[in-house]
């Protein structure tokens, strides 16, 4: 089974611009992945921010981007906000979209 | 409005099974995917596989083959997750999340306990 690998913890200042990324096992992360990001505050359901690499859902903020960084899905935010301090999960497909792997997780915390 | 509202706690035993429910409503029930995330305390996320609401066929992630069914009945627009064989390291809250795009709703979830 494919592992999906992102930064366990990065930082970011009030304002400022982070960018996480999301690696395969496999290879490169190309659209065909149809990379998601998702955020999940404590107690909290998980949001779905970012599907297909880059569309964004109604209620994702014009702050949060998706793209492709050299072999590795990336979200990006800039402008972060202290609301924005969560947990972000990379969520990719495998398979023809049949299979799919979560990564571990990357804790945002905006300080 | 879109809902997924799934079915209360559960305390097991290890070596029982488990059956989850998660009721959809205000939309086309057999136009979606269901999809079903499980996430222990203090971890992750892990996708546990997808049901095609209208068809029926599903895809389980590789390490719960054999032990989890997923299963619809359209006439209640309602999706089930079986998993048997309960141990310990099962005990999480289960999530199920509607496609188009997944998550584009979730289940509140369920919490899922294992003890003896």
């Amino acid at each position: 089974q494919a592992v999906v690998t992102q930064e366990p913890s990065l930082t970011v200042s009030p304002g400022g611009t982070v960018t996480l990324t999301c690696g395969s096992s496999t290879g490169a992360v190309t659209s065909g992945h149809y990379s998601y990001w998702l955020q999940q505050k404590p107690g909290q359901v998980p949001t779905t921010l970012i599907y297909d690499t880059t569309k964004k859902n109604s209620w994702t903020p014009a702050r949060f981007s998706g793209s492709l960084l050299g072999d590795k899905a990336a979200l990006t935010l800039s402008g972060a906000q202290p609301e924005d301090e969560a947990e972000y999960y990379c969520f990719v497909s495998y398979n023809g979209a049949r299979h799919w792997v979560f990564g571990g997780g990357t804790k945002l915390t905006v300080l | 409005q879109v809902q997924l509202v799934q079915s209360g706690t559960e305390v097991k035993e290890p070596g029982a099974s488990v059956k989850v429910s998660c009721q959809a409503s205000g939309y086309s029930f057999t136009a979606y995917y269901i999809y079903w995330v499980r996430q222990a305390p203090g971890q992750g996320l892990e996708w546990m596989g997808w049901i095609d609401c209208k068809s029926g066929e599903t895809n389980i992630a590789q390490r719960f083959q054999g032990r989890v069914t997923m299963t619809r009945d359209t006439s209640i627009s309602t999706t089930y997750l079986d998993l048997t064989s309960l141990t310990s390291d099962d005990t999480a809250v289960y999530y199920c999340a509607r496609d188009k795009p997944i998550g584009s709703k979730w289940g509140q979830g369920t919490l899922v306990t294992v003890s003896s």
